[in-house]
């Protein structure tokens, strides 16, 4: 029971291509949400969705779009890559319950 | 708008010291979440503690102890007698209620902590 699945783990892209991260709950936790993670800056929130159809921006939004069709799916999609988005990408939900988060393993994401 | 300041960002120690990481805050709610999480090299986030506005009890929980003061906005954290597997980086995170910020999580920029054999 992996609770929240993040694909792929790895991904090398070129500038300029589009790329998608995925991320799967298998839960229905309402809050979703996209962090990347750069040395010096700690994880930096770029979107969040607080249920399907509705998402907001973060701190770091600018390159990215999100979509939440379905509860259990949150993808990120780098509409054309930089090389300022080579990152790790944490995907996360809140458990509005138990006041808690969980974390995906993360996508280690290089633009080259 | 909520904030999380580590200012330490790399600590070096030597096993079996004892070591504290501090966590500064600023938020303009009156409920809000506290938390630290720790990152191995392996490179997930594994959950520590959490701890609410209203409570503001230390906490210990083996080699680990909790110091939050809501007089001076931290939440520090001591780990007693460092082991090597206790090198990680720390986070320390906030989240101003649930209703109002749509639960989000402000991080701050982590601690390095490296334990010496």
């Amino acid at each position: 029971d992996a609770g929240i699945t993040q694909s792929p783990r790895y991904k090398i892209t070129e500038t300029g291509r589009q790329v998608t991260l995925m991320c799967h709950q298998t839960w229905s936790h309402s809050y979703m949400f996209w962090y990347r993670q750069d040395l010096g800056h700690g994880l930096r929130l770029i979107y969040y969705s607080a249920a399907a159809d509705i998402t907001d921006k973060g701190e770091v939004p600018d390159g990215y779009v999100v979509s939440r069709s379905k509860t259990e799916n949150f993808p990120l999609t780098l509409e054309s890559a930089t090389r300022s988005q080579t990152s790790v990408y944490f995907c996360a939900i809140a458990d509005s319950l138990n006041y808690g988060y969980t974390f995906g393993s993360g996508t280690r994401l290089t633009v080259v | 708008a909520q904030k999380v300041t580590q200012a330490q960002t790399e600590i070096s120690v030597v096993e079996k010291e004892d070591v504290t990481l501090d966590c500064v805050y600023e938020t303009r709610d009156t409920t809000y979440y506290l938390f630290w999480y720790k990152q191995p090299p392996s490179g997930e986030l594994v959950f520590l503690i959490r701890r609410n506005s209203f409570d503001e009890q230390n906490e210990i929980s083996g080699r680990y102890s909790w110091n939050f003061q809501k007089s001076t906005s931290s939440f520090n954290f001591t780990i007693t007698a460092s082991q090597v597997v206790d090198s990680a980086v720390y986070f320390c995170a906030l989240s101003e209620g649930w209703e109002t910020s749509g639960s989000r999580l402000t991080f701050g920029e982590g601690t390095q902590l490296t334990v010496n054999p």
